[in-house]
């Protein structure tokens, strides 16, 4: 079974960095892309970015480059998002989501990991 | 970007009804559209992928369609179950747009 677990709640103040991560098992992780999703509380769904493990290309929102990094370590079969400094407006939760080749949608998703950032 | 527009944002419907949602995208995607359930508290789940093509284990009581940038998702003979947030996804350009949702409610 394809799964992705992702890494639990954060509570964090502005101005700190943070990492949250995505466990993927089930299948063969670097040939996929990973996708991440940001979902502000009561809002809709945005679309952040996704990364192909296998040749670490990525493509980011132009509403979120240069605000977070995605990374992989495909020793493990994880991904990653980090921020080098929280706002409070990236307070929202984050899902992790798999996507097989261009044009395809997201599956599975991971469960979501919440981070609020508050002073 | 390629932003998306959904109607309605809200509606309500009694068990047994059928409802249509429309997603309409600002240019055309070609049949690279997603639709996607969440229930709260939960993470997304994918429905139908390239605007007709009904994922693994989701009933056929759902179907999609498409006219040009319009799409529909409809739901035929609701069950509790599909009470939830309905979102349409784009599929053909960077970055993967979202529609703002469609919140589905009991009557």
């Amino acid at each position: 079974e394809v799964t992705l677990v992702q890494s639990g709640a954060e509570v964090k103040k502005p101005g700190e960095s943070l990492k949250i991560s995505c466990q993927a098992s089930g299948y063969g992780f670097a040939n996929y892309w990973i996708g991440w999703v940001r979902q502000t509380p009561g809002q809709g769904l945005e679309w952040m970015g996704i990364m192909y493990p296998a040749g670490s290309t990525t493509h980011y929102s132009p509403s979120f480059q240069g605000r977070v990094t995605m990374s992989v370590d495909k020793s493990i079969g994880a991904a990653y998002l980090q921020w080098s400094s929280l706002e409070a407006s990236d307070t929202a939760m984050y899902y992790c989501a798999r996507r097989e080749y261009f044009n395809t949608p997201l599956d599975p998703w991971g469960q979501g990991t919440l981070v609020t950032v508050s002073s | 970007d390629i932003p998306m527009t959904q109607s309605p944002s809200s509606l309500s419907a009694s068990v047994g009804d059928s409802v249509t949602i429309t997603c309409r995208a600002s240019q055309s995607v070609d049949r690279w559209l997603a639709w996607y359930q969440q229930r709260p508290g939960k993470a997304p789940k994918l429905l139908i992928y390239a605007t007709s093509s009904l994922h693994t284990g989701v009933p056929s009581r759902f179907s999609g369609s498409r006219s040009g940038t319009d799409f529909t998702l409809t739901i035929r003979s609701l069950q509790p179950d599909d009470f939830a947030t309905y979102y349409c996804q784009q599929a053909n350009g960077f970055p993967y747009t979202f529609g703002p949702g469609t919140r589905l409610e009991i009557k």
